[in-house]
């Protein structure tokens, strides 16, 4: 597609549950972010791909916060054993390498209950 | 602290106007860029404009610039004759030349009034 793609773009789960979140970069793009948003706040840094570097995994929050970057294309975030306190907007940017301009997904919107 | 400062936190503006929105940052290390988005109510985040640490001139986009005052350590965001579709939240964002992430500021709610 033209753009950054993200699914679901809406989740609600139960506590305690497990979540996948998926981002379809734009094609080519070799750098991939994950960002989380929550309510009436800025953009927390999460996880960085760039090719096939070893990812820059410093702004997980906890360990049951993961994500990987298959063939370099498609990206899943995995949230385990959700919280109350997870829910909020996780953003997908993707650039072509060396590229400063990030382009955004719409972003899906987790709930936990 | 904060790397991005963003000390609007709603302005309001007179559709055809211009109007200023502000941002500084904060950081040792000599290389870094400065970024502008845009995030409309639909929540995508748009990129407006970037400024590099050695650029000479502000950067210039269509009706956006940035006024980059490196020894205030300022980047203000200036919209010239506002339109309604300007409405959205604006944040600031900094990349150091030795890290991977952008830092966010916590964004200005910019209104536009017909």
């Amino acid at each position: 597609g033209a753009g950054v793609s993200q699914s679901p773009s809406n989740k609600v789960t139960e506590k305690g549950k497990d979540v996948e979140l998926r981002c379809d970069p734009i094609s080519g793009h070799t750098a991939l972010y994950w960002y989380r948003q929550s309510l009436g706040q800025g953009l927390e840094f999460l996880i960085y791909f760039q090719g096939n570097s070893a990812p820059d995994k410093s702004g997980l929050p906890s360990d049951r916060f993961s994500a990987e970057r298959t063939g370099g294309s498609v990206s899943t975030l995995t949230i385990q054993r959700t919280q109350q306190e997870d829910s909020a907007v996780y953003l997908c940017a993707s650039s072509p390498q060396g590229y400063y301009g990030y382009t955004f997904g719409s972003g899906t919107r987790l709930t936990v209950v | 602290a904060q790397k991005i400062t963003q000390t609007q936190p709603g302005m309001f503006v007179q559709e055809k106007e211009a109007v200023t929105l502000d941002c500084t940052y904060d950081t040792s290390d000599p290389s870094y860029g400065l970024f502008w988005y845009k995030q409309p109510s639909s929540g995508e985040m748009i990129f407006l404009i970037y400024q590099g640490s050695y650029d000479q001139q502000n950067a210039t986009e269509g009706r956006y610039s940035l006024n980059f005052q490196k020894a205030r350590k300022s980047a203000n965001l200036v919209i010239s004759a506002s339109q309604l579709g300007d409405s959205a939240m604006y944040f600031c964002a900094m990349r150091e030349g030795t890290g991977n992430q952008f830092y966010f500021g916590t964004g200005t709610s910019l209104t536009v009034i017909p």
